[in-house]
């Protein structure tokens, strides 16, 4: 089955500077890769996501690329803020079947002021 | 819409117990899923649902059950409760096979 990496566990970046988080997955057949945010005591909130036919994704300050080849996916947060502060999960589907995500182990995202 | 609701928040059960997790989506979502997360850990699949009458088993399904009589519930049943069932469980639903929605979480200790 899919098996999904992500680095690293925490990151703690400036008020105003970016962040980048990344993810490495196994199964060559996955072609959804989503990212979500989860605030203390509140369920994941899909915050962007990429298909595999498409290389980038930007909505606002927040970026997704993908690399099929080298199987790897990155989530770049620009000019970050306070209410960025959060735990930031990334996923993979598999190609066909409706199977649910697999996840990474998450990365805890620390906006220092 | 209140999206997917999930009751109850918390429960502590002993050892043995059952209960049951309900979940509701108002979104007329054909797909359903149950997730589990364990601290520091992502969330792991449970079980899922592509429509009424039509359940899966995902990648830990032991020791839980599913039902799904109708589009909008699909509860998750613990029969013989066990202490590494403590978690925070999420249901999730969503129209197509992306774009899953999560609900808040019902955070269950055995003990």
């Amino acid at each position: 089955g899919e098996n999904v990496e992500q680095h690293p566990s925490t990151l703690s970046v400036q008020e105003g500077d970016s962040a980048v988080i990344k993810c490495t997955y196994s199964d060559s057949a996955s072609n959804y890769f989503p990212w979500y945010k989860q605030e203390l005591g509140k369920g994941p909130q899909l915050i962007i996501d990429i298909r595999s036919n498409v290389g980038e994704k930007k909505d606002q300050r927040i970026a997704v690329t993908l690399n099929k080849t080298a199987k790897h996916f990155s989530l770049h947060i620009t000019e970050t803020q306070p209410e960025d502060s959060a735990v930031y999960f990334c996923a993979a589907s598999s190609g066909g079947g409706a199977d649910g995500l697999t996840f990474g182990k998450g990365t805890h995202l620390i906006i220092q002021p | 819409n209140a999206g997917v609701t999930q009751t109850p928040k918390f429960r502590i059960l002993k050892i043995g117990q059952s209960m049951t997790l309900q979940c509701t989506q108002d979104m007329n979502h054909n797909y359903m899923y149950w997730y589990r997360q364990d601290p520091g850990m992502g969330l792991k699949l449970i079980y899922y649902s592509v429509g009424a009458g039509i359940t899966d088993k995902g990648e830990v399904p032991n020791g839980y059950n599913v039902s799904r009589s109708t589009t909008e519930d699909f509860p998750l049943r613990l029969e013989l409760a066990a202490p590494s069932q403590t978690s925070v469980y999420f249901c999730a639903s969503s129209y197509a096979r992306v774009w899953q929605f999560f609900g808040p979480g019902t955070r269950l200790t055995v003990l």
